[in-house]
Parts: C-alpha cells; sequence; structure tokens
C-alpha cells in the first residue's frame, strides 16, 4: 500500500485566516514532504521532514508554518496568505531520504 | 545550477504506437531517476524508478537510463488515450538529502 491522504481536498480562506493542511501516511516511511504546485509549473519542495525533524526549508516564507507531531503525520499551518499563495499543495513521503516519494492527492488552495 | 531538461511538448502519438520520452540532467553525480505521471488537476502519479544503467520495464512501461550521458528516457508502448498527461522526469541531486529536482514535464497526447 503506497497511500498518502490529505485533508481538505479543497480549502477556500481569506488572507487573515488561519488554516491547516493535514498530511498522513501508514507505510513507515521516515522523510516527509511539502511541495507547492501552480498550473503548469512543477511541484516546487517546500520543507522535508526526516525523523520528524525538520531538515530543509527551502526559504519559505514565515506565513507557512509546518509541523511534523509524529512519523505518520504532517501539518501545514497557515496564516495570513497571499492571492498568489493559491495552488496545490501536495505531501509526499519516501522510506528514507534519498528513495522514490509517493505523493497524496493535494489540497487545492484558494486565497481570496 | 542543477538541472533538469524536458520538452514541454505536446508529444502527440496516434493509438498503439510508441511513445518516447527524453530527459537530461547536469548533475553528473545524481544517483536516483523517477518518472512521474500527472493528469490535469491531480497529484503526480510514480510509474517508475531507475537507478543504475541500462533498461528497466514494467507492463508497457521502459526506463532507460544512461549516465554518461546524463539522460534518462520513458518509453511507453502500446499507447492508449488514458495515458494522455504530464510526464515529469525527476532526479535525485544527491545532495544529502532527498530533493527531487523536476523538469518542467512533457505533455503527451494519444489520439484514438
Amino acid at each position: 500500500d503506497t497511500e498518502v491522504t490529505q485533508t481538505p481536498k479543497h480549502l477556500v480562506m481569506g488572507m487573515t485566516n488561519k488554516k491547516s493542511l493535514k498530511c498522513e501516511q501508514h507505510m513507515g516511511h521516515r522523510a516527509m514532504y511539502w511541495y507547492k504546485q501552480k498550473a503548469k509549473k512543477p511541484p516546487e519542495l517546500m520543507f522535508v521532514y526526516s525523523y520528524e525533524k525538520l531538515s530543509i526549508n527551502e526559504s519559505v516564507p514565515s506565513r507557512f508554518s509546518p509541523e511534523c507531531p509524529n512519523s505518520s503525520l504532517l501539518n501545514l499551518h497557515l496564516h495570513a496568505l497571499q492571492p498568489e499563495d493559491s495552488a496545490l499543495y501536495l505531501c509526499a513521503s519516501s522510506q528514507r531520504d534519498r528513495d522514490e516519494q509517493y505523493f497524496g492527492p493535494g489540497t487545492r488552495l484558494t486565497v481570496t | 545550477q542543477k538541472e533538469v531538461e524536458q520538452n514541454s511538448g505536446p508529444l502527440s502519438v496516434p493509438e498503439g504506437a510508441i511513445a518516447s520520452l527524453n530527459c537530461t540532467y547536469s548533475d553528473r553525480v545524481s544517483q536516483s531517476f523517477f518518472w512521474y505521471r500527472q493528469y490535469s488537476g491531480k497529484s503526480p502519479e510514480l510509474i517508475m524508478s531507475i537507478y543504475s544503467n541500462g533498461d528497466k520495464e514494467d507492463g508497457r512501461f521502459t526506463a532507460q537510463l544512461n549516465k554518461a550521458s546524463q539522460y534518462v528516457s520513458l518509453l511507453i508502448r502500446d499507447s492508449q488515450p488514458s495515458d494522455s498527461a504530464t510526464y515529469l522526469c525527476a532526479v535525485n541531486m544527491n545532495s544529502g538529502y532527498s530533493t527531487l529536482t523536476f523538469g518542467k514535464g512533457t505533455m503527451l497526447l494519444v489520439s484514438p
């Protein structure tokens, strides 16, 4: 089973709202990732967690705040977003870093 | 700058033909190579991974890797209209942690 789940599927939020995206995997993977994807562009890496520790932050603005409560869960907390942050947010996981990554279905975020 | 290059397409092939998708990468020490399929509005789906020179076959898909030429390709035999999607080449640039560098993707259109 190579399933990564993400909730919600769609999210509309105002620029003053606070919301969270959730990601879960039960494959025993020890690396988890957040990506942002705009239309007709490849995924852009935002954060990498390896063994529940933040290992990479690709210079993402502080209005995006990741959290890894345990080895199966990954959250992305959103606050004071801008309309240009509207995108598909993808979570992925891999057995270890450097292994093949499996993506969840994504959360389609619209900031109004 | 480490890059992955793909022809953006679209690549148009008739049903039943062989589709050939190509990818070049700049970092000679790259070790892991992946092909993802992405339907419009959906998340990337891993279809092939390859780690050593030569061919790797899985059903109608064959991945080919030539590290000396820094070239990886994906062949799809007996192409079907359901194969119409964007194909993303991803390379692990072996920079410590598993950070995939994606090409911009090639759109494949298979006509009935």
